[in-house]
């Protein structure tokens, strides 16, 4: 079956970095784009960017431009998010999440979230 | 593209028809989901692809539509289902997500 794990949360200072994996399995890694959705606190849900698992090719939300990095290691089946310079309110929970099939638009596999507290 | 949910909240009562509207910004043909979300739980997809329903999520729920105006009704509302719901559009990036409608017990 499919499953996304994720790593646990993290605590960072404002102007740090945080990296948040997402270990896939049940499926094969490189057909699939792979999603980063973040939920802050009382807010809704906000797309961050994705990537492409075999050709490693992404795409960001504008919003996000210069500070997120998303990247893979096809050896393992995981997939990373790093941003940068971080402000308090980047306090969120960070999900990866796979659509549900091919040509089926809709995250249906959701990593489990990371809590990424950031305060000073 | 944005989206925008209409209502941002919505009383109910268990067994009530609820339907929420998302309108697109401009046309993303079918390429519209649905989610809902809880507290402390990744969002679970509803539908996908405007109307189909993915394997496990109950035939109360149901989507249509297409290019710029969607809905997601559900038939008689369940106790389970007091959450707040997010369509997503999947057509054009960078994707987005509606701002959120939260059904609420009446």
């Amino acid at each position: 079956q499919v499953q996304l794990v994720q790593s646990g949360a993290g605590m960072r200072k404002p102007g740090a970095s945080v990296k948040v994996s997402c270990k896939a399995s049940g499926y094969t890694f490189g057909a699939y784009y792979m999603h980063w959705v973040r939920q802050a606190p009382g807010q809704g849900l906000e797309w961050m960017g994705e990537i492409n698992p075999t050709s490693g090719s992404t795409s960001y939300a504008q919003n996000f431009q210069g500070r997120i990095t998303v990247t893979r290691d096809t050896s393992t089946s995981i997939v990373y998010m790093e941003l940068s310079s971080l402000r308090f309110e980047d306090t969120a929970i960070y999900y990866c999440a796979r659509v549900v099939g091919p040509g089926a638009p809709g995250l249906g596999f959701w990593g489990q979230g990371t809590l990424v507290t950031v305060s000073s | 593209i944005q989206l925008t949910q209409s209502p941002s909240f919505l009383s109910a009562s268990v067994g009530d028809r609820v339907t929420i509207t998302c309108r697109a910004s401009q046309g993303i043909r079918n390429s519209l989901a649905w989610y809902q979300g809880k507290p402390g739980k990744a969002p679970k997809l509803l539908i996908y692809g405007a109307s189909s329903l993915p394997s496990g999520v109950p035939s109360r729920f149901s989507g249509s539509g297409s290019g710029t105006d969607f809905t997601l009704t559900i038939s008689s509302l369940q106790p389970e289902d007091f959450a707040t719901y997010y369509c997503q559009q999947l057509d054009t990036y960078p994707l987005t997500f509606g701002g959120g409608t939260k059904v609420e017990l009446k």
